[in-house]
Formats: C-alpha cells, sequence, structure tokens
C-alpha cells in the first residue's frame, strides 16, 4: 500500500464548478499536511498548508480527518487558471523531515 | 529572484557518464532537501541536509549517487555511471523548519540519460 493515496482522474469540471479531492494517508504518526500544485513540467508550489481545525484560503478549503487519515481539498467557483495537478502531501514527522507525495490528482476546467 | 534555484535546467547525458547538478536554495534556509521525479508519479525523496550536515538519505540513493552541501549554502548531487533508469526530474526544495516544516521547491534540473 502506498503511504499517500490519491485518485489520479482527470477530473474535468466547467468554469464556475466546485469540485473536491480526497487523499488518504497510511502512517498515523503523520503530523503535518499539504497540498501542492504542480503545473505541467514545472516545480510543486506550496497552494497550502492543512491544519487540524481546518483552514480556508479563499477560494481552497482543506480538511483534516485524523480518525480516518484523510485530508480533502475544496476548490469553489473553479477557474481555468486552476487547471493543474495537486498532491497531497505528509510529512511524518517523528525526526524525519521528508515529504512524501501522493501522485497526485488532475484537473481540468474548461470553459 | 529570491527563490530556489537550480543549475543547469536541462541536462543530456550518455550512459555510464558522470552528472553534477547544482541547488541555491533560499538564503535564510538552512533545510536543503533532494527529490526526484519521474512522470506520474509524485516527488520521492532523496536526501536532507540540515546546514551542512547530511542527516537523511533515502534507499533511493544507491552507492553512485552523492550529495553535498559544503558551507551550509548551496549544494551538489553527483550521479556518477548514470543509468537510462535515472531518467527524472531532480527537485530541489529548501525549507526553516519551524512546526510545519514547508518545502519550497526550485525549477529542477530534468535528466535524459541516453
Amino acid at each position: 500500500r502506498k503511504e499517500v493515496e490519491q485518485d489520479p482522474g482527470p477530473f474535468n469540471v466547467p468554469e464556475g464548478a466546485t469540485v473536491a479531492f480526497n487523499c488518504t494517508y497510511s502512517n498515523s504518526a503523520s503530523q503535518s499536511f499539504f497540498w501542492y500544485r504542480q503545473d505541467c513540467r514545472k516545480e510543486p508550489k506550496l497552494l497550502m498548508s492543512v491544519y487540524s481545525s481546518g483552514n480556508e484560503d479563499g477560494r481552497f478549503t482543506a480538511q483534516l480527518n485524523r480518525a480516518s487519515q484523510y485530508i480533502s481539498l475544496l476548490i469553489r467557483d473553479s477557474k481555468l487558471s486552476d487547471s493543474a495537478t495537486y498532491l497531497c502531501v505528509v510529512n511524518t514527522g517523528t525526526g524525519r523531515r521528508a515529504l512524501t507525495f501522493g501522485s497526485g490528482t488532475r484537473l481540468q476546467v474548461q470553459p | 529572484d529570491t527563490g530556489v534555484s537550480q543549475d543547469p535546467r536541462h541536462k543530456i547525458t550518455k550512459r555510464g557518464q558522470n552528472v553534477t547538478f547544482r541547488c541555491d536554495p533560499i538564503s535564510e534556509h538552512n533545510r536543503l532537501y533532494w527529490y526526484r521525479q519521474t512522470l506520474g508519479q509524485g516527488p520521492e525523496f532523496l536526501t536532507y541536509f540540515q546546514n551542512e550536515a547530511q542527516l537523511e538519505k533515502s534507499r533511493l540513493l544507491s552507492d553512485r549517487f552523492s550529495a553535498e552541501r559544503p558551507k551550509g549554502s548551496f549544494s551538489t548531487l553527483e550521479i556518477q555511471r548514470t543509468e537510462q533508469g535515472d531518467s527524472a526530474m531532480y527537485l530541489c526544495a529548501s525549507g526553516s523548519g519551524g512546526a510545519h516544516n514547508e518545502q519550497f521547491f526550485g525549477p529542477g534540473t530534468r535528466l535524459t540519460v541516453l
């Protein structure tokens, strides 16, 4: 089983739609959680950290469920520019500093 | 530009040759990471430095791979006797630690081994 699992998609949605991605992680000791965005042939860019109480940044909302070991990302009012791959990322902590990435979920927003 | 920079951006080499990549982190960051990414996958961790000390290495880092950060600033990643399976994007990230260990990535070096 992969440490971080995501539905690869693609998710094809019209502009203005709301779309949600889920991600599950296997290590219950994981301490930090993130969503990164990656455009084709570019580097991953930090979209947002995910906090235990959930957090929102404009049209983006992230939630963490530690009991079920899953993380979600909700994008409201999708824009064409939101088209990208969204990477779910976990840091297990406990002395490890490496980030563990999911394989990504591809989003295509259509006009 | 005060972000992470990497050089070269692209490298094409023949199997068996040695290659070296450089990463310059964000100046105030004491932590530096190397990752490798292949098509359709997320980045995979290779190694991590805090200042000049290499504190963690992945099992992916075979003995043909070596990384250094001699003065705690820039880092180099060398691959000896390259193989076709080494073809990938090599990403460098830096961070300042902190509660959430956020990491910021450079543009990567795309390696093609012929």
